[in-house]
């Protein structure tokens, strides 16, 4: 199991420019999130999905979108990027929630660094 | 909305002294609680988490954490670090009925040989 991959790594962009982040995960997990860290700020949550062809907003949205065509895969698109998001970004994913209990440990990706410039 | 809140935004430790890392939550229902470890250079992984019985948890490489509904508290502890122990520690919420992890700020620890 590779568990949850993120690709690229690193990215450099120019204010402007527009790029796509893939997450994928081999789990068979329900759910699927995107976050950026930033120092002393801890994880916050960009977009999250629920299942394939399903996502919703989180705590920060604003100039992300997202798309789950696939239950495996989740993908982060900028499209004007802007440097304050320069930021480190973590795919993860978890089992969906059982009735009304939730055993949400979450599996996190490696990160991808990206800079804008 | 949901808050959590990590008291030490740094720490500096030497090997052998013992760690405590606090971490409280604002939230009125039940919840799950969890801490997560970020080693240099690398992805979240999960030291160990408390859903429900014994308020004292039990992670890997001797870590624990008590939670103590009355102070809404998660506080993270280990007797003895390591060097191997730096990194930055997450204390993180979610509640029972959603599905969506509240992260605290994170506290680098710094564990000097």
């Amino acid at each position: 199991n590779a568990g949850v991959t993120q690709t690229p790594k690193f990215r450099v962009l120019k204010t402007g420019q527009s790029m796509t982040l893939l997450c994928a995960q081999d789990m068979n997990h329900e759910y699927m999130y995107w976050y950026r860290q930033d120092p002393g700020m801890g994880l916050r949550l960009i977009h999250y999905s629920v299942g394939e062809g399903t996502t919703a907003k989180g705590e920060v949205p604003d100039g992300y979108n997202v798309s789950r065509l696939k239950k495996q895969n989740f993908l982060l698109g900028l499209e004007s990027a802007a440097p304050s998001q320069t930021s480190v970004y973590f795919c993860a994913s978890s089992y969906s929630t059982s009735g009304v209990i939730s055993y949400n440990e979450q599996f996190f990706g490696p990160g991808t660094r990206l800079t804008v410039l | 909305a949901q808050s959590v809140s990590q008291h030490n935004h740094h720490v500096i430790l030497s090997e052998a002294a013992s760690l405590e890392l606090g971490c409280n939550y604002s939230y009125g229902g039940t919840v799950n609680l969890f801490w997560y470890v970020q080693y240099p250079g690398q992805h979240l992984q999960l030291l160990l988490k408390y859903f429900s019985g014994d308020p004292l948890v039990k992670g890997i490489k001797g870590f624990e954490a008590e939670f103590i509904k009355s102070k809404f508290s998660f506080n993270l502890r280990k007797p003895s670090v390591q060097w191997s122990d730096t990194a930055e520690y997450f204390c993180a919420v979610n509640p029972r009925a959603g599905n969506k992890l509240t992260f605290g700020g994170g506290t680098r620890v710094l564990v000097k040989p």
